[in-house]
Parts: structure tokens; C-alpha cells; sequence
């Protein structure tokens, strides 16, 4: 079995200020770990995975996130936020055998204020 | 355009009035999935498909069915809803022995059950 835990239900910060959204997981087997963001009123969109490789990931604007594994850790970090990165944001892990499941934490709410 | 596709958007329904959620996907992905998103718990999985006719259930099936006649089909039933089922439905798809690389998701049916 596997679990999710998203630290922070809510994160106010100033714009341009930086971020970390926390996320741990556990899992017997080997996991890979995605961040997921859903902006008001709309679906998920995949923001980043880790697979292998690199334990740095980077998204197309300006995310990152940072594979722990003796920490088990995948917090998601930004150095400079803006208005548009207000959303609620999911970490999510997966394994490559049985039903396959994303498994999601509970989600964080970044508020970006003026 | 590569899409999962949900209807309806928004429901409004009576406890005991039997409806179908439809989704439909472009990609010929054999995984097809259902999620339920309330807050603070983040996104669980009710319903799973590895492929045509197979089925299986996710982490809180109860009060739900679905079928998969068809590749590309994965509709979610709730025969008698209950206002417990008053929930943001996601659908998602991915190909098997891919769905490490995430999934895609439709954009979501906001269902009230009154």
C-alpha cells in the first residue's frame, strides 16, 4: 500500500515571494511521483514527475521538485510566484505493478497575493 | 486534440434517480479510471480498467458501477445515488505499462445529489 501526505492544506504567499508545497509518501515497492495542478474550476494537469535519473525535476514555468528518498520527500519548490500560480496543486505516486492507481495526497492551496 | 471527454459538465439529481456519467477517450488507451475529488481528501479512485471487459474496483467503489464494452467508453453509474455521492468526478486514461508517465484527465462533472 501506498500514501500520500501533503503537509500544508493552505499556503499564502506575497507574489514574487518563494514556495515550497511538502509532500511525503510511502510505499512498500519503488514509486514514481508526480505534481498535479488544478486552477479554478478546471481538471488536473500534469506539472512534473520524477521517474529516474535526476533527483531535480523542473516544469515549463518555473516549478521544481526535488526527489528524497531517504527522506521520502518530493516538496515542490518556486522561486518567485506570480498571481497566475494561484491553485490548488497534488502530489500524487504511482507504482508500475498492481491496479496501477494514482495515489493523491490532499491537496495544497497556493494563494498568491498582490 | 489528444482529450478525455466527460458529460455532463454539471448535474443536479434526486436521491434514487438513477443517472450515467459518460467518458470517452481519443488516445486507444487501455487504462481508464474514475476518480472522486471532495475536499481535503484529495482525489480516490472508485473505478479501474485495464482493457475491454476488464473491471475492477478502487478504493471507494460502494453506490457505484461501471462497464467497458468498448475501448474508448468508461461510463460511471450510480443506480440509486445518495447526497453522499455529491462529489467533482474525474475520469482519466493513460496506456498500460505507460501510466507511469501519468494520466490524462477529463475536466470534471460536479454532480449534487439532493
Amino acid at each position: 500500500a501506498q500514501s500520500v501526505t501533503q503537509l500544508d492544506s493552505q499556503v499564502p504567499v506575497f507574489e514574487e515571494a518563494p514556495v515550497e508545497l511538502r509532500c511525503n509518501y510511502s510505499s512498500s515497492v519503488s514509486v514514481y511521483l508526480f505534481w498535479y495542478v488544478q486552477y479554478p474550476n478546471q481538471g488536473l494537469q500534469l506539472l512534473l514527475k520524477y521517474l529516474s535519473g535526476s533527483t531535480l525535476v523542473e516544469s515549463i514555468n518555473g516549478f521544481e521538485a526535488e526527489f528524497n528518498k531517504s527522506q521520502t520527500s518530493f516538496h515542490l519548490r518556486k522561486p518567485s510566484v506570480h498571481i497566475s500560480d494561484t491553485a490548488e496543486y497534488f502530489c500524487a505516486v504511482i507504482s508500475d505493478t498492481g491496479r496501477r492507481a494514482l495515489t493523491f495526497g490532499s491537496g495544497t492551496r497556493l494563494q498568491v497575493q498582490p | 486534440e489528444a482529450q478525455v471527454t466527460q458529460n455532463p459538465r454539471y448535474l443536479i439529481t434526486v436521491t434514487g434517480k438513477k443517472l450515467t456519467v459518460t467518458c470517452s477517450q481519443n488516445m486507444n488507451h487501455e487504462y481508464m479510471s474514475w476518480y472522486r475529488q471532495d475536499p481535503g481528501l484529495g482525489l480516490r479512485q472508485i473505478y479501474y480498467s485495464m482493457n475491454v471487459e476488464v473491471t475492477d474496483k478502487g478504493d471507494v467503489p460502494e453506490g457505484y458501477k461501471v462497464s467497458r464494452k468498448e475501448k474508448r467508453n468508461f461510463p460511471l453509474i450510480l443506480e440509486s445515488p445518495s447526497p453522499n455521492q455529491t462529489s467533482l468526478y474525474f475520469c482519466a486514461s493513460s496506456l498500460m505499462g505507460q501510466g507511469v508517465y501519468g494520466y490524462t484527465f477529463g475536466s470534471g462533472t460536479r454532480l449534487t445529489v439532493v
